[in-house]
């Protein structure tokens, strides 16, 4: 069973618009997520988890366990956001899985 | 070297044939995890080591596919019998600590299947 699920394989957006990157999780426990991001040629890195509540690079992430979603979203999108971004859940003993990966294509 | 450093980087092998691919971690980390990716499949989980053993196996395809950490330190994943599915970038990652899912990767190896 799946257990993070991001539904979009590609997002498109042009620069300014406003992002969304779209996960949902199915976790018994008390889920610890994260967002994961590569950028090209570069290794795969944490971009931000939900339990420090913080902002980078301009994103966000709110946990909502009554969706059961950790969607990734920045007001304002740079043409540098360009990337693979993965959701990931943390599960019992640390085992951290991820989704399939959404590549964001931001357009001048 | 300050990051995780995965070897070789390119591997080519015809079917059949067996590889192994190293990973040393940074040092210090106790954690160290091994996924597969490709395209299509995202990232998949292979198999985690917290220190030498390994409490989650579950990830590994088959019997083809073992691994083993010495040492507290490197790991060899290795491919018994490869075959063309299982082409793909072997991501080895590791982290310093358990529960705050900060994991640092290498820069993968990826291995072609004729």
């Amino acid at each position: 069973a799946q257990r993070v699920t991001q539904p979009e394989k590609l997002l498109s957006v042009f620069k300014g618009a406003p992002v969304e990157l779209k996960c949902n999780y199915s976790y018994s426990g008390s889920p610890e997520l994260f967002w994961y991001v590569q950028y090209s040629r570069q290794r795969l890195q944490l971009l931000l988890r939900h339990i420090s509540r913080e902002s980078i690079k301009g994103f966000t992430a709110d946990l909502n366990k009554g969706e059961t979603s950790f969607h990734l979203k920045k007001p304002f999108a740079q043409e540098e956001d360009s990337a693979m971004y993965y959701c990931a859940l943390m599960e019992y003993g640390n085992k951290l899985v991820f989704g399939a990966g959404t590549i964001l294509r931001v357009k001048s | 070297g300050a990051g995780v450093s995965q070897s070789p980087s390119n591997k080519v092998t015809e079917k059949g044939k067996d590889v192994e691919l190293r990973c040393d971690p940074i040092s210090g980390h106790t954690a160290l995890y091994w996924y597969r990716q490709s395209l299509g499949q995202g990232l998949e989980f292979l198999i985690y080591f917290q220190g030498n053993s390994a409490p989650d196996k579950s990830g590994l395809p088959s019997d083809r596919f073992s691994a083993e950490r010495t040492g507290g330190s490197v790991s060899t994943l290795t491919i018994q019998r490869t075959q063309q599915e299982d082409s793909a970038v072997y991501l080895c990652a590791s982290s310093s600590r358990t529960g705050y899912g900060e994991l640092f990767f290498g820069e993968g190896s990826r291995l072609t299947v004729l």
